[in-house]
């Protein structure tokens, strides 16, 4: 079974420019999650969403980052202006159900902003 | 506000002996355990979970142990292998926090040969 696909895997690009990034999550999962991680501040949540609706956005650390779910097989995380300070590790992780299920991870988007 | 804490980054152990990893929490709304495990490259894997309502849960050989009262629960690996050699994460999540998991920081096993 396919499992959470991320892309790409390596971005590299210069401060100012607009990132996104892509999660296609597992078929028949209704929530999706989207962390980063940093060796600072560990595996933090950005935002998840259920059922295609974004639940709660606490976590995404500025305006500069958006994230959308136009359907249940796609999500982006988008960071418009880019900045130095955005480089880490996105995942993407989705679940089926509610509570009790774990969250499967994809293989995480590493980011490094120049 | 580091609600989960994992206070050893790393630990070595000989193949064939025991793994004991650590984790702590202060928010006893808690009531739903997991521990992840990640290897370079590649995203956490879940591994095994636990609910508040027990203390011991079992899965080959790895069992989760959870102390409510101390707030602290433990991963144990019997016997430990080369291939358990990753980064291992303990996350917790509470009632009406949505889906929500709140992560440890992680630590590094090391499994010897």
């Amino acid at each position: 079974d396919a499992g959470v696909i991320q892309s790409p895997r390596h971005e590299v690009t210069e401060m100012g420019q607009e990132v996104t990034l892509r999660c296609k999550p597992i078929s028949g999962h209704n929530s999706l999650f989207w962390y980063r991680q940093t060796m600072m501040r560990g595996l933090e949540l950005l935002i998840y969403f259920n059922n295609n609706v974004p639940i709660d956005d606490s976590g995404m650390p500025e305006d500069r980052f958006s994230a959308k779910m136009p359907n249940a097989s796609f999500s982006t995380l988008k960071i418009q202006p880019s900045e130095p300070r955005d480089s880490a590790v996105y995942f993407c992780a989705s679940r089926e159900g509610r509570g009790g299920q774990p969250q499967h991870f994809g293989d995480g988007t590493r980011l490094s902003i120049l | 506000d580091q609600q989960v804490k994992q206070n050893s980054p790393s630990l070595s152990v000989q193949e064939g002996r025991i793994s004991i990893l650590n984790c702590d929490y202060t928010n006893s709304m808690f009531d739903y355990f997991l521990w992840y495990k990640k290897y370079p490259a590649e995203g956490p894997t879940f591994l095994i979970s636990i609910s508040s309502i027990k203390d011991k849960n079992e899965d080959g050989r790895f069992t989760v142990f959870l102390n409510k009262s101390a707030k602290h629960l433990s991963l144990h690996i019997v016997p430990s292998q080369p291939g358990d050699s990753a980064v291992y994460f303990c996350a917790a999540s509470a009632p009406r926090s949505g889906d929500k998991l709140t992560f440890g920081t992680g630590t590094r096993l090391a499994v010897r040969p």
